[in-house]
């Protein structure tokens, strides 16, 4: 069974830190990474994905991937109070179908 | 950029009854859709993928005889729970893939089922 794991938290930031978010998938085989943000009640929503070892980065978010770990991490400079929400690590193995893990609630204190 | 839609966004109903969920790719064509359930404080869990003019695929454990997809056109899937029990009560979220990547899947708003 294709797993993705995520400690579920919540994780608590002060406002202007960095928060990291860690995620481990269990297929070696997965080809891309996701990271999305849910705010209660409402529908998931892209932050970043990556398909490469190594860092993406876009504005205050950077993703990490060690491909070799079977680890995807994502960083969040400048935490806001907006920022706290729900994320969830998504994994594609095949085709265009992605497999979620459990999220991590973060908090970020003013 | 491509938006997608869900009606109604919530809906009570009794048990026994079903319900039906649309979900409409407002701005582009998608041949694939996926349904997604989500309880509280979980995570999504993949229902169905559904494919435009043929069968759904459910996941395992998923009872396709109660959760039934139709995915008649390139922009409208819809879902319809039969005879829902308050087991059923959860939020459901439809994706629609808008290039066959899985970075250009794009969720809709969600619908909040409640059976009474």
């Amino acid at each position: 069974q294709k797993e993705v794991e995520q400690n579920s938290g919540p994780l608590s930031v002060p406002e202007g830190a960095i928060a990291s978010l860690n995620c481990t998938y269990s297929d070696r085989g997965s080809q891309s990474f996701f990271w999305y943000r849910q705010y209660s009640g409402k529908s998931p929503e892209l932050i970043m994905f990556i398909y490469s070892n190594g860092d993406k980065e876009d504005g205050r978010f950077t993703a990490q991937l060690n491909k070799a770990s079977q680890y995807v991490s994502l960083l969040i400079r400048d935490s806001q109070p907006s920022d706290s929400a729900t994320y969830l690590c998504a994994v594609n193995n095949a085709g265009n179908m992605l497999t979620f893990g459990g999220g991590t609630r973060l908090m970020v204190k003013p | 950029g491509a938006v997608v839609s869900q009606h109604p966004s919530w809906v009570i109903c009794k048990s026994g009854t079903s319900v039906k969920i649309e979900c409409r790719s407002l701005d582009f064509q998608a041949t694939t859709m996926f349904w997604y359930r989500q309880f509280p404080k979980q995570s999504l869990m993949l229902m169905a993928t559904s494919n435009e003019g043929s069968k759904a695929t459910y996941e395992q454990g998923v009872e396709k005889d109660k959760f039934l997809i139709n995915h008649a056109s390139l922009t409208l899937s819809t879902l319809t729970v039969t005879s829902a029990h308050p087991e059923d009560s959860s939020f459901y979220i439809c994706s629609a893939d808008a290039s066959g990547r899985a970075h250009e899947q794009y969720f809709g708003p969600g619908t909040r089922l409640t059976v009474t």
